[in-house]
């Protein structure tokens, strides 16, 4: 079984250019995460989907980050306009969805990761 | 709330040695538990979790963590390193019930095994 993949694995742009990044999920896996982590801090959540749907979009840091599920399948993060302090990796993470009384057995499975630079 | 705290931002063990990879977290609420490992310029891999069955959880590779609820303690061991094992460890909390999934991530310790 193919894991979570995200394109691209490197990713260079110049401050206000507009950068989109790929996440392909475990197949039937309903819920997908993405995560970030800028340089020397913590992997933060950004959002989950439950299918096409945002279930929680409270780790968004701006309206410059717009998420996309069309579908239910693989999902799109866009940045733009791109600003210095985006740099670092964004992880995607996908997991099969539990009912709420077993949230605790939903384990999330990360992919590589996309390493944004914004010069 | 939830929060995590990894105690030792690197650690260095000699192979053959044991490893001690300390967390303490915070939780409003009974927590799920995980400790992910990302090896150079690969994704982040569950090692292993705690969701409330046996407090002493065993995982992939060797490793194991024991689940303390009076010291809110998840510590990550092995009896004996490998050369393999070089990599950076994360601890992370997250929901035991609901409809919320996110984890809560610690600070990541890096792991050095020596020769």
């Amino acid at each position: 079984e193919a894991g979570v993949t995200q394109f691209p694995s490197h990713s260079v742009i110049e401050k206000g250019q507009t950068v989109t990044l790929r996440c392909d999920p475990i197949s039937g896996h309903d819920n997908l995460y993405w995560y970030r982590r800028v340089m020397g801090k913590e992997i933060k959540f950004l959002l989950h989907f439950v299918k096409e749907s945002k279930q929680d979009e409270s780790g968004m840091p701006n309206n410059r980050f717009l998420a996309e599920r069309t579908g239910g399948t693989y999902s799109t993060l866009k940045v733009q306009p791109a600003e210095l302090e985006d740099s670092g990796v964004y992880f995607c993470a996908s997991s099969h969805g539990e009912p709420p009384g077993l949230a605790g057995r939903d384990t999330q499975y990360f992919g590589p990761g996309t390493r944004l630079t914004v010069l | 709330a939830q929060s995590v705290t990894q105690l030792d931002s690197h650690v260095s063990v000699s192979e053959g040695t044991p490893v001690l990879l300390r967390c303490n977290y915070s939780s409003s609420y009974s927590p799920s538990l995980f400790w992910y490992v990302q090896h150079p310029n690969k994704g982040l891999q569950l090692l292993l979790k705690y969701t409330s069955a046996a407090t002493l959880v065993k995982g992939i590779n060797g490793f194991e963590a024991e689940f303390k609820k009076s010291e809110t303690s998840f510590h990550l061991t092995k009896p004996s390193a490998h050369m393999s094992d070089a990599a950076e460890y994360f601890c992370v909390v997250g929901p035991m019930w609901g409809s919320a999934r996110q984890l809560t991530f610690g600070s990541g310790t890096q792991l050095t095994v020596l020769p």
